[in-house]
């Protein structure tokens, strides 16, 4: 079956370091999304990847970064940073970033600060 | 730029009765627009979309959505809810790379 999938459901860290969300997709879409969630903020791009190698800014990158080796991966990173980590996080897929085209999700993780 | 408004944070309605879920939108360019659902600790899933063509559209598990470009609204229906609708629901309009999200509203029905 194709997908996304992301690991772990459930993170927990302890303030001050960093952590590493995993996110793949094996639907050979183009563009790949990290959002961030929060009770009653609906989602807020973090960054999002359209090509190998390339990867932009969203609305909230402060305290993160990712990389695109792969075009079926593209991990989070939550650095030390990020003064509030705490969120579910979502990963999302999609043929391409042009008008129109839908994006597929992954079940996502829930990342708890301790 | 686009943005979205959901006008409603929390729906609830009783089982097998009609539900309306409201979207506002506003851009300065043609939208696309979509629908998606989120059941508890889940991804998002889509339940329709607009792109062009028929106002009305239809997507999955009974839902439609009207698009009203002259109020800038989007908004979801359905006629005869289940036990299983219970959920977050997500508006987002989408210009050339990026979707943006209302704040969802969340659907509780009560038996």
């Amino acid at each position: 079956d194709g997908g996304i999938t992301q690991s772990p459901k459930y993170l927990f860290r302890k303030e001050g370091q960093n952590v590493t969300l995993s996110c793949e997709q094996n639907l050979n879409h183009d563009a790949m999304y990290w959002y961030r969630q929060d009770p009653g903020q609906g989602l807020r791009l973090i960054y999002y990847s359209q090509i190998v190698n390339d990867f932009q800014k969203g609305d909230i990158a402060e305290g993160y970064s990712v990389s695109r080796e792969k075009k079926e991966s593209f991990p989070l990173t939550v650095t030390s940073a990020q003064k509030n980590p705490t969120a579910f996080y979502l990963c999302a897929s999609s043929i391409l970033t042009g008008w129109g085209n839908e994006q597929f999700f992954g079940p996502g993780t829930r990342l708890t600060v301790l | 730029a686009q943005s979205v408004t959901q006008l409603d944070s929390q729906v609830p309605v009783f089982e097998e009765a009609p539900v309306e879920l409201r979207c506002n939108y506003s851009s300065s360019v043609s939208v696309y627009l979509f629908w998606y659902v989120q059941y508890p600790n889940q991804g998002l899933q889509l339940l329709l979309k607009y792109l062009s063509g028929s106002t009305l559209v239809k997507g999955i598990n009974g839902f439609e959505a009207e698009f009203n470009k002259s109020q800038t609204s989007f908004h979801l229906r359905k006629p005869s809810v289940h036990i299983s609708d219970t959920a977050e629901y997500f508006c987002a309009v989408k210009g050339a790379q990026k979707l943006v999200f209302g704040q969802g509203t969340r659907l509780t029905i009560n038996p």
